[in-house]
């Protein structure tokens, strides 16, 4: 199955910094990359997501970026809140979900 | 969206025993999946869950430990048989919801097994 690699593991930023988690694919055939935030105790909730056809998305403060010949993908987080603060996985998919190994982002008051 | 409605939400099991984890969707959905997601870790999908055939199944999970029905398109059961305090995980039933043309992923609240 596809692989998806995800880093870093954790992530500490203040509060209003940028924060950056970056992943990568192995199956070149995966088009759709989706990003899901996870609260402690809940379950995943998606956040944003980007197809193989589109370079770059952005929502308020959350954007995505997509490089399909490198077969890498990017959260990007501006002006981090505290509430920001959680686990982020990412993830490719071609027909199933495959996800990275998460990142724990933890934004400082 | 979708909504998945997953029981029980947690349960604590003896060594030995088997536990079936119900999934429940309020539409039909041609993709279901069920991942297991240990403390800590990453969601690993476990199995694809096919309406009227059977499940199939990423590598290193097999059919004798988690049997998975799917009798229609709103809803599917994961049993974790046998277990052991090495299946103390959580359980999640996902499906993939097509609303205009995109699939997103949804998922269940999760079920929380604690094996003793």
């Amino acid at each position: 199955g596809e692989n998806v690699e995800q880093h870093p593991s954790t992530l500490s930023v203040q509060e209003g910094d940028s924060a950056v988690i970056k992943c990568t694919y192995s199956d070149s055939a995966s088009n759709y990359f989706p990003w899901y935030k996870q609260e402690l105790g809940k379950r995943p909730q998606l956040i944003i997501d980007i197809r193989s056809n589109v370079g770059e998305k952005k929502d308020q403060r959350i954007a995505v970026t997509l490089n399909k010949t490198a077969k890498h993908f990017s959260l990007h987080i501006t002006e981090t809140q505290p509430e920001d603060s959680a686990v982020y996985f990412c993830a490719a998919n071609f027909n199933k979900f495959y996800f990275g190994s998460g990142t724990k982002l933890n934004v400082k008051p | 969206s979708a909504v998945i409605s997953q029981k029980p939400s947690r349960d604590i099991c003896q060594r030995g025993t088997s536990l079936t984890i119900q999934c429940q969707v309020d539409s039909q959905v041609t993709m279901m999946f069920w991942y297991r997601q240990q403390p800590g870790q990453s969601l690993t999908l476990i199995a694809t869950a096919n309406q009227g055939s059977e499940a199939t199944y990423e590598s290193g999970f097999v059919i004798d430990k988690f049997p998975i029905s799917r009798p229609n398109l709103t809803f599917s059961t994961l049993t974790v048989s046998n277990m052991s305090p090495e299946d103390s995980s959580i359980y999640l039933c996902s499906v993939e919801f097509w609303e205009a043309g995109t699939g997103e992923l949804f998922f269940g609240e999760g079920s929380r097994l604690t094996v003793l």
